[in-house]
């Protein structure tokens, strides 16, 4: 079946540091692929995606590439800020979305 | 603001109650979701619906039914309410647009059983 696993967390960091969060997935298929955010008391927030093999996503600094060939797509951060706590979710989709069990992400000032 | 608007926003149940968690979207998508979050587990697929008048179980459907009652509203009913039940549940909606689905989710609704 399809999955996704993701880095375990939870991961914190000093403000400024250098953020990757790994994931991995397993597809039947050539799926999309997706970083959701979702910070303290909201939902779920689309950050970036890919849909073929080598494309970059990007948004608000955070950077992630579909690489095909290691079957993953890491999220990348070069300088994170106190504002990017928050859990992450990568998941990807073949008519359906299948999660990662999610990051939680600290920034300390 | 288009969107899916989810209610209740916060529940609490005591065991063997029912309830049904509300779902409502104004975009004209054609599938709906219901997942839940549970710590550590990220969101599980319950029930989808890929149209209108179709519905389909997910990765944990048991304890829980659907109904697709029209375009826009897609309903989760809890029959016999069970504490392992006390997650958030999240509704969304997709549509395919330029080779690839894009999701919008509601704000979720905190369920707790007692």
């Amino acid at each position: 079946g399809n999955s996704v696993t993701q880095m375990e967390g939870p991961v914190t960091l000093s403000e400024e540091a250098f953020l990757t969060i790994n994931c991995t997935y397993t597809a039947t298929g050539y799926p999309s692929l997706f970083w959701y955010v979702q910070y303290p008391g909201e939902g779920l927030q689309l950050l970036l995606k890919a849909t073929k093999a080598d494309d970059k996503g990007s948004n608000k600094g955070f950077e992630a590439t579909y690489r095909k060939e290691t079957t993953s797509f890491h999220l990348e951060k070069g300088s994170v800020q106190v504002s990017d706590s928050a859990v992450y979710f990568c998941a990807l989709s073949l008519e359906k979305l299948v999660f990662g069990q999610g990051t939680r992400l600290t920034i300390n000032p | 603001n288009a969107g899916v608007t989810q209610t209740p926003k916060f529940q609490v149940l005591k065991t063997g109650q029912s309830m049904t968690l509300q779902c409502a979207q104004d975009m004209n998508h054609n599938s709906m979701y219901w997942y839940r979050q549970d710590p550590g587990m990220g969101l599980r697929l319950i029930y989808y619906s890929a149209s209108e008048g179709t519905t389909d179980k997910g990765e944990v459907p048991n304890g829980y039914n659907v109904s697709r009652l029209n375009k826009r509203e897609f309903s989760l009913r809890l029959e016999s309410a069970a504490p392992s039940q006390t997650s958030v549940y999240f509704c969304a909606s997709s549509e395919f647009r330029e080779g690839i689905y894009g999701y919008t989710f509601g704000s979720g609704t905190r369920l707790t059983v007692v």
